[in-house]
């Protein structure tokens, strides 16, 4: 099986634009999740989608956002970036039970490390 | 919110020592307790998770012990090999995964 998928690896950005990351999950897997990896801040839950609809989120303000579509891939938004965003993007999938991502195993993909300048 | 602490930041064993990472978590709610190792270049990987109702779990040369009323729960890897050197992250969850800040294994030959 192929593992979990992440586009594009690097970016660069400036300051007030905005971004779009793809992850596209392990076959099978309907529940994605979004972490945030800074070495200040270490590793922060963004949000979770199943079944394109969001089933968690995190302590994070609204210029992220995130969606997911019907065959589980999964998109965030960053808009109006700050350099304080600059960070590796971390998307994971999972099966998706009844208790959510948080209570099953995850399965990380290689992130996307943006730099906004 | 949960609150993650790990200590220690670094640990440096040589190789065939044992390796200890220990995290105490705040809110007595978490009931699912995994740890990932992350080598440079990737994505967090699970090594071994436990759940509020199990006491300790072993697999192969890695264990991790959970104490409930203590809140805290810690990694045991034995026999280290230098590929086990990595970054490790312990974590609680109830309804999000929060993290501890990780631990800098290295593992010298």
């Amino acid at each position: 099986k192929a593992g979990v998928t992440q586009t594009p690896r690097y970016l660069i950005k400036t300051r007030g634009q905005q971004v779009t990351l793809s992850c596209s999950p392990i076959s099978g897997h309907r529940s994605v999740s979004w972490y945030q990896q800074t070495p200040g801040q270490g590793l922060q839950f963004l949000f979770e989608y199943f079944s394109e609809t969001q089933r968690n989120k995190g302590n994070f303000p609204g210029r992220f956002s995130g969606r997911q579509f019907s065959n589980s891939r999964s998109e965030m938004n960053v808009s109006t970036l700050e350099l304080g965003d600059s960070a590796l993007y971390l998307c994971a999938s999972s099966y998706g039970t009844s208790g959510g991502a948080a209570q099953e195993t995850q399965y990380f993909g290689p992130g996307t490390r943006l730099l906004v300048l | 919110g949960e609150n993650v602490e790990q200590h220690p930041s670094t640990l440096s064993v040589q190789e065939g020592d044992s390796a200890v990472i220990k995290c105490t978590y705040s809110d007595s709610a978490s009931n699912y307790f995994p740890w990932y190792k992350q080598e440079l270049g990737k994505g967090p990987q699970l090594i071994i998770d436990i759940r509020s109702n199990v006491g300790e779990k072993k697999d192969q040369r890695i264990a991790v012990t959970l104490n409930k009323t203590a809140k805290h729960f810690s990694l045991h890897i034995t026999e280290t090999q230098p590929e086990d050197s990595a970054v490790y992250f312990c974590a609680a969850s109830m309804d999000m995964l929060t993290f501890g800040g990780g631990t800098r294994l290295m593992v010298k030959p």
